[in-house]
């Protein structure tokens, strides 16, 4: 079993929509996560961090559900420039330094 | 913000060259950092942590003589492909945390990838 799973969609929505993805992750020790945008063929690049009480970012909401193993990333009012391929990444407690990433979720906004 | 620079952003060779790729920490000192390898809509995978100052640690199932790491300075890891063949064409992109980001709340900072092709 991967260490994190996601919906590799893709999900296809029209501008202004409200849209989710969740993450599941398998090791209940992971400790810290995050959520990446990856442009196709670029590095990804940190879209924000998932906290305990979750947190929001403009019209980004992202939350972790630490019962159910699962972080979510809420998009709102969905721009064109949104489309993109979405990552999260966990970091487990007893490896510091040991990422684990998601095969990406692709969201493709349309006008 | 954290600043990872990679170089070069792209290569062609040809089969049995080996390629060097450079990634340097611009505004912090980095004594961990990490190289991960793309295939085309795939996920990211970490191929190695290097060390500063010690050996890079390589995952399972990538052979540590044919990616050559080497992490001489707090801001600089380079990552050698030695005697290049077809199927390790891919993106190669190298990561750090910023010591100065918060702990465990610290995100991956990632370098602007290589895109590596070999004839």
């Amino acid at each position: 079993r991967k260490e994190v799973e996601q919906d590799p969609g893709p999900f296809n929505v029209p501008e202004g929509a409200t849209v989710a993805f969740n993450c599941t992750y398998s090791n209940s020790a992971s400790q810290s996560f995050f959520w990446y945008r990856q442009d196709c063929r670029k590095e990804p690049k940190l879209l924000m961090s998932v906290y305990s009480s979750g947190n929001e970012d403009g019209r980004f909401t992202a939350q972790l559900n630490r019962a159910s193993q699962y972080i979510s990333l809420l998009i709102r009012d969905s721009k064109l420039s949104d489309s993109a391929t979405y990552l999260c990444a966990a970091l487990s407690i007893y490896n510091f330094n040991k990422f684990y990433f998601g095969s990406g979720t692709k969201l493709n906004v349309k006008p | 913000g954290a600043v990872v620079s990679q170089h070069p952003s792209r290569v062609i060779c040809k089969s049995g060259t080996s390629v060097k790729i450079e990634c340097r920490s611009l505004d912090f000192q980095a004594t961990t950092m990490f190289w991960y390898r793309q295939f085309p809509k795939k996920s990211l995978m970490l191929m190695a942590t290097s060390n500063e100052g010690s050996k890079a640690t390589y995952e399972q199932g990538v052979e540590k003589d044919k990616f050559l790491i080497n992490h001489a300075s707090l801001t600089l890891s380079t990552l050698t492909v030695t005697s290049a063949h077809p199927e390790d064409s891919s993106f190669y992109i190298c990561s750090a945390r910023d010591p100065r980001g918060g702990g465990m709340q610290s995100p991956l900072h990632f370098g602007n990838g290589t895109r590596l092709t070999v004839t």
